[in-house]
């Protein structure tokens, strides 16, 4: 069955700390998949996805995610993390059944950062 | 923004009762998702409809039920309430039935007591 797993539940940083959130996933067709941000009593937003072509994926924000197949791996990375930045995200793939696409989300990771 | 709108944000109902969440659409949008987020989970995708027609559903029961209006705004229908049915519920809009893009609104926070 198809699923994503994010291995961190809660992460804290200090202000400039580097971050990557861990994302695994499971789906044995072509692969879409999406980092979700969700900022307290906000809306889910798209930070970036993967459709095809360069594994390295640049979104919003100054977050990047690297897509490696062989570990069936999407894990987010920011290189110095502001204190705006805390929120929940979660990780996503997109799994498609006849013509209908639907999202299978991860449980997420929410980000604490300290100023 | 994202131009989705849900109402209402807040409900708080008995369990046994019924309840009809509401969803506009973004602009130009066809297809409508939605997806129950319970307490420290994702999104789990409920189903979706693409004018007017149900075009694929999760593993959730017959008592959620859905609507979508010539307008492609939506309405989802939960009969006979049970306290699990306590979540967050979300509703996307996207171009395509495929979701390559799905903008999501607020969110209803639903709770069953």
């Amino acid at each position: 069955a198809q699923s994503v797993s994010q291995h961190n539940h809660h992460v804290i940083l200090s202000e400039a700390a580097s971050l990557e959130l861990g994302c695994n996933y499971s789906y044995g067709g072509t692969v879409n998949l999406f980092w979700y941000v969700q900022y307290p009593g906000q809306h889910l937003q798209l930070l970036l996805k993967y459709f095809s072509g360069d594994p390295l994926v640049k979104g919003i924000k100054g977050f990047e995610a690297e897509f490696i197949k062989s570990k069936f791996s999407f894990n987010l990375r920011k290189p110095s993390v502001q204190w705006s930045d805390t929120a929940e995200y979660f990780c996503a793939v997109l799994v498609y059944g006849g013509s209908q696409g639907n999202l299978i989300f991860g449980k997420g990771t929410k980000l604490s950062v300290k100023p | 923004e994202t131009g989705v709108t849900q109402s209402p944000t807040h409900l708080i109902k008995t369990r046994g009762q019924q309840v009809t969440l509401r969803c506009s659409s973004q602009s130009g949008h066809n297809t409508v998702s939605w997806y129950q987020q319970a307490l420290g989970q994702g999104p789990q995708f409920i189903f979706q409809y693409y004018r007017e027609e149900e075009n694929g559903r999760g593993n959730f029961p017959p008592r959620f039920s859905g609507l979508q209006f010539p307008n492609y705004s939506s309405e989802l229908n939960v009969n006979a309430l049970e306290l699990d049915d306590s979540a967050l519920y979300l509703c996307a809009s996207s171009l395509d039935r495929g979701n390559t893009e799905a903008f999501f609104g607020q969110g209803t926070r639903l709770t069953v007591v």
